[in-house]
């Protein structure tokens, strides 16, 4: 079965410092990758996809990620976080054309004003 | 907001009773999901529907069932509530096509007790 990895569970930045999440999957294929953030008491929310073409797609937010398709992996970027991108971050992964969305075990996001 | 409700918002049950969580879409999206969120896990994938009548399992769908008899409404039941079934569910909806990412409900909140 397809997996996902996050690597860093936990965050806790400065406001104005820089983020870099990893993801990594393990799936060899066509993938479709996705960046999803959940707020506080609150669903998930889609941050950012990628699909196909250009490997550097922007969400909202200010937020972006890099798909590298040979070291199977789709960090999320934000050059300056802020307070209010405190939150819960997921990568998650559908295979192709498939049915089936697999998710990380998500990264816990934590912006010090 | 994709049209996704979900019902109840809140539940607290006792050990050994069923359970049955209703996820109502009004976007006619061909696919419906059923995900439990715990702490540790990020998002695991119960069952899911490709249409109606037609479902499949997931990684943890041992002690659930669903139903879809019609496009709009995908029911997830358990079977015998146990402590170990305490989480938040989340329904999701996705449309038909490779490229198609998914949107989520507001998640039920399950207590068993």
């Amino acid at each position: 079965a397809q997996s996902v990895s996050q690597h860093n569970h936990h965050v806790i930045l400065s406001e104005a410092a820089s983020l870099e999440l990893g993801c990594n999957y393990s799936y060899g294929g066509t993938v479709n990758l996705f960046w999803y953030v959940q707020y506080p008491g609150q669903h998930l929310q889609l941050l950012l996809k990628y699909f196909s073409g250009d490997p550097l797609v922007k969400g909202i937010k200010g937020f972006e990620a890099e798909f590298i398709k040979s070291k199977f992996s789709f960090n999320l970027r934000k050059p300056s976080v802020q307070w209010s991108d405190t939150a819960e971050y997921f990568c998650a992964v559908n295979v192709g054309t498939g049915n089936q969305f697999y998710f990380g075990t998500g990264t816990s996001l934590t912006v010090i004003p | 907001d994709a049209g996704i409700t979900q019902s109840p918002r809140h539940k607290v049950t006792e050990t050994g009773t069923p359970v049955t969580l209703r996820c109502h879409q009004t976007e006619n999206h061909r696919y419906m999901y059923w995900y439990r969120q715990d702490p540790g896990h990020g998002l695991r994938l119960i069952h899911y529907s490709y249409g109606v009548k037609d479902t499949d399992k997931g990684e943890v769908s041992d002690g659930y069932s669903v139903s879809r008899s019609k496009t709009e409404d995908f029911l997830l039941t358990l079977e015998s509530a146990t402590s170990s079934q305490t989480s938040v569910y989340f329904c999701a909806i996705r449309a038909w096509g490779g490229n198609t990412e998914a949107f989520f409900g507001q998640g039920t909140r399950l207590t068993v007790v």
